[in-house]
């Protein structure tokens, strides 16, 4: 299996933050790399298919990136008071796995 | 509009058995894999099993897990033997954005699944 490392495990940050993930591959996976959004109590939600392939209804302060073909950014332009919550990475190489996820809360 | 409800939770004693249902509707079921994701309290998501082309297992459920799909009522099904207490989550019922790509884009509610004596 692959393994799926992101940093931080957590982050504080404000609204209007600039707010970066990290999520780093066992092994390359092209840009077989999604990001996905989970708030307490719900399912999560698909936010970046394929790298940095923004879903349709996520707002475009979301975007993602790749160096190389096993490290990923998640990044939020300008944090709002919605986007608290934990982001997964996971990978569609090959079976799935995900990342162990970034808490991201209000500083 | 896609939908996806899971049901058949419950709290079981260790060794016991338990059958999930997927009830999907809003798509074209035989055009996309669909999997299991689960989520232990407190923890991250770990994927358990799909059902695209074949059928794929985690190595932590495989066999005790055996996942199904019934095209006539749009159900997706998760039979869970042997539980153990590790086995504690929720579970979450999936779609795939195709065939066999494994970005999941639609996501149940999930059911919670209790292993104790």
């Amino acid at each position: 299996d692959i393994q799926m490392t992101q940093s931080p495990s957590s982050l504080s940050a404000s609204i209007g933050d600039r707010v970066t993930i990290t999520c780093r591959a066992g092994q390359s996976i092209d840009n077989y790399l999604n990001w996905y959004q989970q708030k307490p109590g719900k399912a999560p939600k698909l936010l970046i298919s394929d790298a940095s392939n923004l879903q349709g209804g996520v707002p475009s302060r979301f975007s993602g990136s790749a160096s190389g073909t096993d490290f990923f950014t998640l990044t939020i332009s300008s944090l709002q008071a919605e986007d608290f919550a934990i982001y997964y990475c996971q990978q569609s190489y090959t079976i799935p796995t995900f990342g162990q996820g970034t808490k991201l809360e209000i500083k | 509009e896609v939908q996806l409800v899971e049901s058949g939770g419950g709290l079981v004693q260790p060794g016991g058995s338990l059958r999930l249902s997927c009830a999907t509707s809003g798509f074209t079921f035989s055009n996309y894999g669909l999997g299991w994701v689960r989520q232990a309290p407190g923890k991250g998501l770990e994927w358990v099993s799909t059902f695209s082309t074949r059928t794929y297992y985690a190595d932590s459920v495989k066999g005790r897990f055996t996942i199904s799909r019934d095209s006539s009522k749009n159900t997706l099904s998760l039979q869970l033997n042997n539980l153990r207490a590790e086995d504690t989550a929720v579970y979450y019922c999936a779609r795939y954005q195709n065939t066999v790509t494994s970005i999941f884009d639609y996501w149940g509610q999930g059911t919670l699944v209790t292993v104790s004596s």
